[in-house]
């Protein structure tokens, strides 16, 4: 199992970013896909869901409204986009699957996201 | 601040047992059997240790154990060795369509 996130980097605040989550050796199609956020020094925060069905979303109340998480079955990748982003968004964001949608079975190395002017 | 407490850090030597809390509500931990805890050494991902309050994937030493009573989890780290020496987090559905993690607790080995 490998999960690669991309699409990490500098942006202005207020601007917008599109992480990918690449997966081999898993279906991100058959499970229950996270994305988790670690600001520097910080602890980890969960960020947003989708499940199996790949319909079904749900977002943490910092993220609701501006991130949407999303997934192609066809590239095997999850998808978030994050729009209106500000200062504390600064994280590195980790995608995380599994078979169960309450566990983080299987993790990403991250991608950093930093919004600075 | 994280809706899971957890101790900012606790510590033990070689061979001893340490046992990590992660205390929520009624809501939270209280109500939902799905309490995980996860082990992070620094600069690497975080991995799961223990799921389902007590459960432990394979390759996990059973060294680690996960309980529950009441709105408080625990983590114990029974014959404390030095690579066990990281931070640690409980993650739990908060049954509002939302996840909450703790805080994180630094085990330090002596």
């Amino acid at each position: 199992v490998q999960l690669v996130e991309s699409g990490g980097g500098l942006v202005q605040p207020g601007g917008s970013l599109k992480l990918s989550c690449a997966a081999s050796g898993f279906a991100v199609s058959r499970n229950w896909m996270h994305w988790v956020r670690q600001a520097p020094g910080k602890g980890l925060v969960w960020v947003s869901r989708i499940n199996s069905d790949g319909i079904n979303t749900i977002y943490a109340d910092s993220v609701k409204g501006r991130f949407t998480i999303s997934r192609d079955d066809a590239k095997n990748t999850l998808y978030l986009q994050m729009n209106t982003l500000s200062a504390e968004d600064t994280a590195l964001y980790y995608c995380v699957g599994g078979v169960a949608g309450h566990n983080l079975e299987n993790w990403g190395q991250g991608t950093l996201v930093t919004v600075s002017s | 601040q994280s809706a899971l407490t957890q101790p900012r850090s606790v510590s033990g030597s070689p061979g001893q047992s340490v046992t990590i809390s992660c205390t929520g509500t009624s809501s939270d931990v209280g109500r939902y059997n799905y309490v995980s805890w996860y082990q992070q050494h620094p600069g690497d991902a975080p991995k799961l240790m223990v799921y389902d309050v007590f459960k432990r994937p394979s390759g996990v030493p059973d060294r680690f154990s996960g309980s529950k009573s009441g709105n408080t989890a625990s983590l114990t780290i029974s014959g404390l060795q030095a690579e066990d020496e990281a931070d640690y987090y409980c993650f739990s559905y908060s049954g509002r369509n939302t996840f909450d993690f703790g805080g994180g607790t630094k085990v330090t080995v002596l």
